[in-house]
């Protein structure tokens, strides 16, 4: 029953790769939002999805690609990843643009 | 631009202490205003928020808020903290449809 999960948990791959986080809620939420925490545990968010469709794109490489298959859905794929992207990534979803529902988090580790 | 400041880095209380943690907004427009808790390992949970109405409000686990819309605050108090409130928080305000967070709060409470 959970609200918003996320998989993996954790991620370690090397320099250069090529991985996918992928974020399921079931909440029946129209908006969705992937996050970056980084090691000083400062959030920034760097996409949102309203009903598949993108809504905000912060200043993130192009390296980071969200898709959105269906409103329950919201992936991020990231190519070539480097050493700056070791961070714990949070997915979350939120009625409209309200109060928002947070995932696990994924713990992502570039070696 | 959305920008939120929380003024303490960390604070370190003993058990039966009272907490309040600052946090100041700048926005222009009608703001929602939240506190998240994250802790340890694990996922940000909202503790209260504010939308309209009467300005202090309560949350879960003893946690309430005031917002001052003067000094564009929403300060986060805790009367009498336990050992499990150790725990990084954060403000954060929803404008332009994003929320945006505070650099957030480390609590430590001692036994």
């Amino acid at each position: 029953d959970t609200a918003v999960s996320q998989t993996p948990k954790y991620l370690v791959t090397q320099m250069g790769n090529d991985k996918s986080i992928k974020c399921e809620q079931n909440l029946g939420h129209d908006t969705m939002y992937w996050y970056k925490q980084d090691s000083k545990k400062f959030l920034k968010i760097m996409f949102s999805y309203n009903n598949k469709e993108l809504i905000i794109n912060e200043t993130v490489p192009n390296r980071f690609s969200p898709k959105s298959p269906d409103k329950a859905h919201l992936n991020l794929h990231i190519n070539s990843l480097e050493l700056g992207d070791s961070a714990v990534y949070f997915c979350a979803s939120s009625p409209r643009s309200y109060e928002q529902y947070f995932g696990p988090g994924t713990r992502l580790t570039v070696t | 631009a959305q920008s939120v400041s929380q003024h303490n880095h960390h604070v370190i209380l003993s058990e039966a202490a009272s907490l309040e943690l600052g946090c100041n907004y700048s926005y222009g427009g009608t703001v929602n205003l939240f506190w998240y808790v994250q802790y340890p390992g694990q996922h940000l949970q909202l503790l209260l928020k504010y939308f309209s109405g009467d300005p202090l409000v309560k949350g879960i686990k003893g946690f309430e808020a005031e917002f001052i819309k003067s000094k564009f605050s929403f300060n986060l108090r805790k009367p009498s903290v336990q050992w499990s409130d150790t725990a990084e928080y954060f403000c954060a305000v929803n404008g332009d449809y994003k929320l945006s967070f505070g650099a957030g709060t480390t609590v430590t409470v001692r036994a």
